[in-house]
């Protein structure tokens, strides 16, 4: 199974948005609602921002949203604060006991 | 107040094995899963398998068939890993969640394993 595709980095201004996007194939992304977003900030543990492509846990700013689209899933961080810095991974199901990765991006807040 | 805590770091020689622990405080693993996931230095995040505390049930990513097993029971689980290689040098994170769908909610703070002659 390969991971999904991220882009490598994305940045944005205080204030603005930055989208995210991850790309698989029917069999993973497309196939299912059951697209996650993590936040990775540099040692330490992932923090679970967003899952089954739109849903948000609570404590989560309402600032991150999900959506999907075909193969491509999107994770949205509207009006960027200096916190939001950190990688973010999608992940999404792939069948029974399968469970894809993303590549990663870094988002930076210039 | 859910915490996940793990085992501490492990240095390995190529071809052992390392036996990493997952324990619930403050709280059980009652109704939930037990994922395994892995970032090896300078890569992304890589899902190893999940376990059921509760019936047994565990599955396993085919990257891992056959080098991974997991066990334990509602407060403890435990994740082993065996022929180890250099490129297993990794944080390895345990994970709450409800099978592998619906996001993992509550991480450990991570065990690096090390796997150096």
């Amino acid at each position: 199974q390969s991971a999904l595709t991220q882009p490598p980095s994305a940045s944005g201004s205080p204030g603005q948005s930055v989208t995210i996007s991850c790309t698989g194939t029917s069999s993973d992304v497309g196939g299912y609602n059951y697209v996650s977003w993590y936040q990775l900030h540099p040692g330490k543990a992932p923090k679970l921002m967003i899952y089954e492509v739109n849903k948000r846990p609570s404590g989560v700013p309402d600032r991150f949203s999900g959506s999907k689209s075909g193969n491509t899933a999107s994770l949205t961080v509207s009006g960027l604060q200096t916190e939001d810095e950190a990688d973010y991974y999608c992940n999404s199901y792939a069948g029974i006991n399968n469970l894809v990765f993303g590549t990663g991006t870094k988002v930076t807040v210039l | 107040q859910v915490q996940l805590v793990q085992s501490g770091a492990e240095v390995k020689k190529p071809g052992a094995s390392v036996k990493v622990s997952c324990k619930a405080s403050g709280n059980t693993f009652t109704s939930y899963d037990i994922n395994w996931v892995r970032q090896a230095p300078g890569q992304g995040l890589e899902w190893v398998g999940f376990m059921n505390p509760n019936t047994g049930y565990t599955g396993y990513s085919q990257s891992f068939q056959g080098r991974v097993t997991m066990t334990g029971s509602i407060s403890t689980v435990y994740m082993e890993l065996s022929s180890l290689r250099s490129e297993d040098t990794a944080v390895y994170y345990c994970a709450r969640g409800r099978g592998i769908t619906r996001g993992f909610d509550y991480w450990g703070q991570g065990t690096l394993v090390t796997v150096s002659s």
